[in-house]
């Protein structure tokens, strides 16, 4: 069974560029999660998707950022336009959808991103 | 709301010895409990979790957990570490009953000397 993917694997953009990451989680699974480190820091929620719908967007840092997921497949975050405080590794994490019961969450190996 | 302290952010151990990764967590309630391994280019993968029952966890690669309600620990133990074993380690916290909202430590790098 494939894992989660994401891509790039690395970006390296300049200040005010637009970024768009791509994340393809685990066939079947209707949870998409994509969370955030920033320098070394803990890992941070951004946001969770449940099929194609956002169920959570708190920790979502700013209208610069921007998550879809249409059809509720594959997942995209797109940084327009990036600071310097945007850098950092970004991870996607997908779980199957067990109504009121938390299921184990996988990760992706992350996209880093450095903003210049 | 809930949130993990992982209070030690380097160690180092030699191969052979034996390894302990502490872990604090704060929630109102009993959560659920993750440890999760980087290695250098991977993503997160899961070693354990404990969601209830047996409070000594098992988990792959000869880690092991026990939660221990009393001082909010879940720390992680392996016997003997392997050179293989140098990575980062995140503990995180979750409620039960939400698939939202989970809370990582900010990890402890693991090197092991030969």
């Amino acid at each position: 069974e494939a894992g989660v993917t994401q891509f790039p694997s690395h970006s390296v953009i300049e200040k005010g560029q637009t970024v768009t990451l791509r994340c393809d989680p685990i066939s079947g699974h209707d949870n998409l999660y994509w969370y955030r480190r920033v320098m070394g820091k803990e890992i941070k929620f951004l946001l969770h998707f449940v099929k194609e719908s956002k169920q959570d967007e708190s920790g979502m840092p700013n209208n610069r950022f921007l998550a879809e997921r249409t059809g509720g497949t594959y997942s995209t975050l797109k940084v327009q336009p990036a600071e310097l405080e945007d850098s950092g590794v970004y991870f996607c994490a997908s779980s199957q959808d067990h109504t009121g019961r938390r299921e184990t969450q996988y990760f992706g190996p992350g996209t880093r991103l450095l903003v210049l | 709301a809930q949130s993990v302290t992982q209070p030690d952010i380097h160690i180092t151990v030699s191969e052979g010895a034996s390894l302990e990764l502490r872990c604090n967590y704060s929630y109102g309630a009993t959560p659920y409990l993750f440890w999760y391994v980087q290695s250098p280019g991977q993503g997160l993968q899961l070693l354990l979790k404990y969601f209830s029952g047996d409070t000594l966890v098992q988990g792959i690669k000869g880690f092991e957990a026990e939660f221990k309600r009393s001082q909010s620990s879940f720390n992680l133990r392996k016997p003997s570490v392997h050179w293989s074993d140098a990575a980062e380690y995140f503990c995180a916290v979750g409620a039960p009953h939400n698939n939202n909202d989970m809370r990582f430590g900010a990890g402890t790098r693991l090197t092991v000397k030969p």
